[in-house]
């Protein structure tokens, strides 16, 4: 399976702690986004990466979220001191440069306890 | 900025019913749009897409054509079943100068009972 792989699937975490989420995009694509989907809505775009560096992080709340997408290993979506409101899934997407389709991963969904 | 809005749902229809959900898009540009598909607990699956005017896109007997007269791109099916039901999610993509961006409408819950 060569598409978008995100990990963990599933993340528990305690108020305060820390949230890593990871994507592998498809192999080959420098393109990433994340989206968050809160329970009962749609998919809010976060940000979007090109290797190494954030296009656009319009979507991102201004405190404790941020985004990387390093020249090698995967995307990392990071949320400090997590609060209950973080709850929820997290979807990474990929593209290649041409950026005509965009290929979504199959989400980590974060509960915060 | 572009935006996309859906039929509120849930809906729901018996098995074998004709199924529409609506869909409407305001766009500065000349996106492509799309239809999503999330089953529940699952993630995002492309459904059908199309890039132009006119072009209808297909899959799984759903079916959904692009009007750009009336900005809509409202999904279709003759007979729905129950493994039908699901979380569906209209879309388009929003052209950057460099990049394309996916923008989602809110969802339709569907639920097909037998």
């Amino acid at each position: 399976n060569a598409g978008v792989m995100q990990n963990p699937r599933h993340l528990v975490r305690r108020r305060g702690q820390e949230a890593r989420l990871r994507c592998s995009p498809v192999k080959g694509h420098s393109h990433v986004y994340w989206y968050r989907q809160l329970p009962e809505e749609g998919l809010k775009f976060m940000v979007y990466l090109q290797k190494e560096n954030i296009i656009d992080e319009s979507g991102m709340p201004k405190e404790r979220f941020s985004a990387e997408f390093p020249k090698e290993g995967p995307s990392i979506l990071r949320i400090q001191q997590v609060v209950r409101g973080d709850s929820a899934a997290y979807f990474c997407a990929s593209a290649d440069s041409s950026g005509n389709t965009i290929y979504f991963g199959e989400g980590s969904w974060l509960t915060v306890v | 900025g572009d935006s996309v809005t859906q039929m509120e749902g849930p809906v729901t229809l018996s098995e074998e019913a004709f199924l529409t959900i609506n869909c409407t898009y305001t766009a500065t540009g000349y996106p492509s749009l799309f239809w999503y598909v999330q089953y529940p607990g699952e993630g995002l699956q492309l459904l059908l897409k199309a890039t132009k005017a006119d072009d209808k896109g297909s899959n799984k007997g759903f079916e959904a054509t692009y009007r750009k007269e009336t900005t809509s791109f409202h999904l279709e099916k003759g007979s729905v079943q129950v493994s039908d039901s699901a979380v569906y999610f209209c879309a388009l993509t929003e052209m950057k100068t460099s990049y394309d961006k996916v923008i989602f409408g809110p969802g339709t819950s569907l639920s097909v009972i037998p």
